[in-house]
Formats: structure tokens, C-alpha cells, sequence
């Protein structure tokens, strides 16, 4: 399996407060991705890095910021968390940007 | 049209049984494609890559018709183990977009 991991696995929080999701590869992959995927949307891209610094929005990416200072740590922080962010949140990473592989998952509750 | 659009099933199949789904997808000019498993509250894993008219692994057979923009999935002498939601798969430009997914259920 592709050396990803999330954290954390699971989380509670309450609206209004910060959330920070981390997602670390050991692959050196140059993407990275966040999506979220709810029942009958199936997984929908939040944001994704194509490098170090280098990042981009998805089609779901308001409420949602990102930073990857480093190759291996790509973090997805949600400002001020509310009940629709409820959700599993999956971290993935490619290296040519086509094949992905895919983190175990955080499943985030907001109260 | 949605982007990529599959047959959400369930399909019940017994054991031994040969199953299809179908994937339509709306980027003509996409040129690979992928079909994802995912378990139940699992993350979605690679089961198969489609570069050219089609891939055969095993049990496993993926097709493509670039002319009618479809994708499809064969399974043979289905296994209980085979039990999951099967993910189309079609890149655009550097991303992914997936389709909802078609779930299979195999019963003894």
C-alpha cells in the first residue's frame, strides 16, 4: 500500500471552531489532493497541490484552505467549521497526476 | 451531462455469477480511465487502469468505447469477496472526477 497517512482518524467539534486535517505521504509524490465525499455526491474535490507552495481550488473549496510546506505534509485546515462540513474527508496522492492512491479516510463531525 | 455517470444498483448477484456495469463519461478528449473499489467506510483503492480499447486482469475485465464515451466493468465468477461500491474514473486535465459509484452485492 502507498505510504499515506491521515490525522486525525476521527474527529468531534463544535461549530464555529478551526479544524486542522493533516494528510503525510512517505512516496515523494509531487500531488496531493483533498476531497470530501458524502452520500450521493460521491467524492468531490476540495483542493490540491502540485508541488511544494504550489496549490489549487476544486469544485468544493469554499469554507476550505490548504498550505504544503513540505513534499510530504499537505494540510487542510477549515476556518471556522460548520454542520455541512460533516463529512469523510480522504487525502490522496499521485505522482503523474493520473493514478491515485488514497489515505484511510478522517471522518470529521461538526456539532 | 454529468461529467461521469454510472448505475448507482445495487446489483444482487450470486456466487459465480458474471456482472457489468456501465460508466458514461462527457470529456471526449480524456484518454485514460480508471476503475476505483471501495469497502464499506474504506478509502477507495485502484483496481484497474484503461489506456487503450480495454484491460484484463484475472477476473476483471475493463472496456472502453471511445466513440459512444463509455467505460465498462466485467466481473466473472463473482466472489462474496467482490461485495463493494466500484468507482468510474476519468481524469481532466490534472484532476480526477469520479462517478457516484455502483454498488455490487454477491449472496451465497
Amino acid at each position: 500500500d502507498a505510504g499515506i497517512t491521515q490525522s486525525p482518524r476521527h474527529k468531534v467539534t463544535e461549530t464555529g471552531t478551526p479544524v486542522t486535517l493533516r494528510c503525510h505521504q512517505t512516496e515523494n509524490h509531487r500531488y496531493m489532493y483533498w476531497y470530501r465525499q458524502d452520500p450521493g455526491h460521491g467524492l468531490r474535490l476540495i483542493h490540491y497541490s502540485y508541488g511544494v507552495k504550489d496549490t489549487d481550488k476544486g469544485e468544493v473549496s469554499d469554507g476550505y484552505s490548504v498550505s504544503r510546506s513540505k513534499t510530504e505534509d499537505f494540510l487542510l485546515t477549515l476556518e471556522s467549521a460548520t454542520s455541512s462540513q460533516t463529512s469523510v474527508y480522504f487525502c490522496a496522492i499521485s505522482g503523474d497526476a493520473n493514478e491515485q492512491f488514497f489515505g484511510p479516510g478522517t471522518r470529521l463531525t461538526v456539532l | 451531462r454529468k461529467e461521469v455517470e454510472q448505475d448507482p444498483g445495487p446489483f444482487n448477484v450470486p456466487e459465480g455469477a458474471t456482472v457489468a456495469f456501465n460508466c458514461t463519461y462527457s470529456n471526449s478528449a480524456s484518454q485514460s480511465f480508471f476503475w476505483y473499489r471501495q469497502d464499506c467506510r474504506k478509502e477507495p483503492k485502484l483496481l484497474m487502469s484503461v489506456y487503450s480499447s480495454g484491460n484484463e486482469d484475472g477476473r476483471f475485465t475493463a472496456q472502453l468505447n471511445r466513440a459512444s464515451q463509455y467505460i465498462s466493468l466485467l466481473i466473472r465468477d463473482s466472489k462474496l469477496s467482490d461485495s463493494a461500491t466500484y468507482l468510474c474514473v476519468v481524469p481532466f486535465t490534472d484532476k480526477l472526477i469520479f462517478g457516484t459509484g455502483t454498488r455490487l452485492q454477491v449472496f451465497p
